[in-house]
């Protein structure tokens, strides 16, 4: 059964740091989707990315976020300057449709230290 | 405020028995209902879609929805230790993001 992988599943970093966490979305699927999860917490959305381009975000996703697709199977969520309130479990997903439901990886557990 | 909203449990049913999980939402634009199951330090799992009123069946779960009560639900049938888990209702938005409700922790006890 096709899968969404992300690498690496587990990332700590210190406060103020760069990190990039990285997603191998399903090859036939057109929508692709960053979720994190802080521990305890609900699922909450950061951002959907259809056709190349942001197609929305949430007000987590604040100027210190990025994404980018840099070639044709890679989708990367990029925090520029970490803060310890970054801490969570991220999920990559994907989906055929804007309508339909979610296939999502396995997740990055970020720890900001 | 675009909310979804589930009782967080535990709820607890003996081996054999259907389990019922209950979810309300705001937004009366949602069109697309979704069950996930998460078990502890794992990613969501989808199990069931629901797009129209009524009900929707797949194996032992069947998915129900109302939207002038904007409220769906799961049944879990012949529950299983298995089933133990984290169950997320998700509704969507006009977009196509979803909005997660805080789950419903499912114990199933042998």
């Amino acid at each position: 059964e096709p899968e969404v992988t992300q690498t690496p599943s587990h990332q700590v970093t210190q406060m103020g740091q760069e990190v990039i966490l990285r997603c191998v979305p399903i090859s036939n699927h057109l929508y692709f989707y960053w979720y994190r999860q802080i521990l305890g917490q609900k699922v909450e959305f950061l951002v959907s990315f259809y056709n190349n381009e942001i197609s929305e975000k949430s007000e987590i996703f604040d100027d210190q976020f990025s994404v980018e697709r840099p070639d044709g199977s890679n989708f990367t969520l990029k925090i520029r300057s970490t803060k310890l309130e970054d801490s969570a479990m991220y999920f990559c997903a994907s989906s055929e449709g804007a309508t339909r439901g979610y296939t999502f990886g396995s997740g990055t557990r970020l720890t900001v230290v | 405020q675009k909310e979804v909203e589930q009782n967080s449990g535990p709820l607890s049913v003996p081996e054999g028995a259907i389990a019922s999980l209950n979810c309300t939402y705001s937004d009366r634009g949602s069109q697309s209902f979704f069950w996930y199951r998460q078990y502890s330090g794992k990613s969501p799992e989808l199990i069931m879609s629901i797009y129209s009123n009524g009900d929707k069946e797949d194996g032992r779960f069947t998915a129900q929805l109302n939207k002038a009560s904007q409220y769906v639900s799961l049944l879990i049938r012949d529950s299983q230790p298995s089933d133990s888990a984290t169950y997320l209702c998700a509704g969507n938005n006009a977009g196509n993001m979803l909005t997660f409700g805080g789950g419903t922790r499912l114990m199933v006890k042998p």
